[in-house]
């Protein structure tokens, strides 16, 4: 049962351009939605976050949205740049009793074309 | 480099073998996390230690157990293996027990043979 789906495998965009990456969940007890950047042999790296009583978190060139009566959310990159491509993650936490629950979609590899 | 260790790297055993992957975690940081990554697929949550304590479990087989020290590294046991099993198996750390924010290691690759 995947309760954060990511159906996107992958993305090319030009450098320079908006890159927007999205992310589907199921479960209204969420209570936190982060992206993660992976390259390569290396593991997941923390890019940004948002609780679920925001909308909009932004850092950088890095904005998160959140819509939670579509239980939708997206990160946007811009302007994109070479150095942005990896494999993307979408992870969500719900409270369980004594710790945290992590779910992650799937991923989608970016590749920002120079 | 996030600080955290895990070794070792990669490891290839046979089927009904069992195997232990460790992790260090970042200084400072209480909470422990494992996760399993099979090929073309997320990262599945296995289970959360909190100073020594389990916190939070999510689809762990039975074959599988895990264990955090006093030192704070923490120890996943997985046995009576079976080709299913092999993956990308990453720790993650952080500061607290409801923090959301996980600083990943470089992960284990395991392959059952």
């Amino acid at each position: 049962d995947q309760q954060v789906k990511q159906n996107s495998p992958s993305l090319s965009v030009q450098e320079g351009r908006i890159s927007i990456l999205n992310c589907d969940y199921t479960n209204s007890m969420f209570d936190y939605f982060l992206w993660y950047k992976k390259y390569p042999a290396e593991g997941p790296t923390f890019l940004i976050s948002i609780s679920s009583i925001k909308d909009k978190n932004e850092d950088g060139r890095f904005t998160v949205f959140l819509n939670k009566s579509a239980k939708h959310l997206s990160l946007h990159i811009v302007p994109s740049q070479p150095g942005d491509s990896a494999v993307y993650f979408c992870a969500a936490s719900a409270v369980e009793n004594t710790g945290n629950q992590f779910y992650f979609g799937t991923g989608t590899s970016l590749t920002v074309i120079p | 480099d996030s600080g955290v260790t895990q070794t070792p790297k990669h490891l290839i055993t046979a089927t009904g073998q069992r195997v232990t992957l460790r992790c260090s975690p970042r200084s400072g940081d209480l909470s422990v996390y494992w996760y399993q990554q099979s090929l073309d697929q997320g990262l599945q949550f296995l289970i959360q230690y909190y100073n020594g304590e389990e916190r939070a479990k999510g689809n762990i087989l039975e074959r599988f157990s895990a264990q955090q020290f006093p030192d704070l590294h923490s120890e996943l046991n997985l046995s009576s293996l079976e080709l299913g099993d092999s993956a990308l198996y990453f720790c993650a750390s952080s500061p607290g027990t409801f923090v959301n924010i996980q600083y990943f290691g470089a992960g284990t690759r395991l392959s059952v043979l």
